[in-house]
């Protein structure tokens, strides 16, 4: 039974299109995360969701969008693809607020890769 | 701007001896750090942690020591094994953990059977 879960694990697509990534976790967390690892293998955040209100929101660009149906699960949106879009997507959660600890559980990750 | 960074980009022991990987941060207000470990096509998987009103935390075979004068961390493996070859991601927080995790660029740890 997999904690934080991911789909699709690799996505491949052309510039322009429109795609979503979809995150799911079974573990009862309150805020959930999107992180991306570039070519560099810098893991930074994007977004960040407690409770499907938004918290964190990085310098992105608003072609990216996240979208909370409910608090087990945060998708990611991303319109007019570019090649520079190309990298690892880890959705991610924690119990942070609910009076546990700070560690956050990560997905798989999705690899997209813009051509 | 790196406010957590992993100098070395790999490192290889021999089984059963001592790993050390270390992670240096110029934050100030960072007062809570964590390791996480990746294998190659996974998600990273946290390690251990440690809180700035500490030195010093102890999981089993993995030791975090903190040194806040020196805004430096280290993760030491004893006994190394050949299953803890993977990326070592050193992060870090602010305010207790609650806020967002900066995560150092990684270091490749290969234990040799």
């Amino acid at each position: 039974d997999t904690a934080v879960s991911q789909t699709p694990k690799y996505l491949v697509t052309q510039m322009g299109n429109d795609k979503s990534i979809k995150c799911e976790q079974n573990l009862g967390h309150d805020t959930m995360y999107w992180y991306k690892q570039d070519s560099k293998k810098f893991l930074k955040i994007m977004f960040s969701y407690n409770n499907k209100e938004l918290i964190i929101n990085e310098t992105v660009p608003n072609r990216f969008s996240p979208k909370s149906p409910d608090k087990a699960h945060l998708n990611l949106h991303i319109n007019s693809l570019e090649l520079g879009d190309s990298a690892v997507y880890f959705c991610a959660s924690s119990p942070i607020g609910q009076g546990l600890s700070y560690e956050q559980y990560f997905g798989p990750g999705t690899r997209l890769t813009v051509t | 701007d790196q406010q957590v960074k992993q100098n070395s980009p790999s490192l290889s022991v021999q089984e059963g001896r001592i790993s050390i990987l270390n992670c240096d941060y110029t934050n100030s207000m960072f007062d809570y750090f964590l390791w996480y470990k990746k294998y190659p096509a996974e998600g990273p998987t946290f390690l251990i942690s440690i809180s700035s009103i500490k030195d010093k935390n102890e999981d089993g075979r993995f030791t975090v020591f903190l040194n806040k004068s020196a805004k430096h961390l280290s993760l030491h493996i004893v006994p190394s094994q050949p299953g803890d070859s993977a990326v070592y991601f050193c992060a870090a927080s602010s305010q207790g953990g609650s806020e967002k995790l900066v995560f150092g660029k990684g270091m490749k740890l290969t234990v040799n059977p």
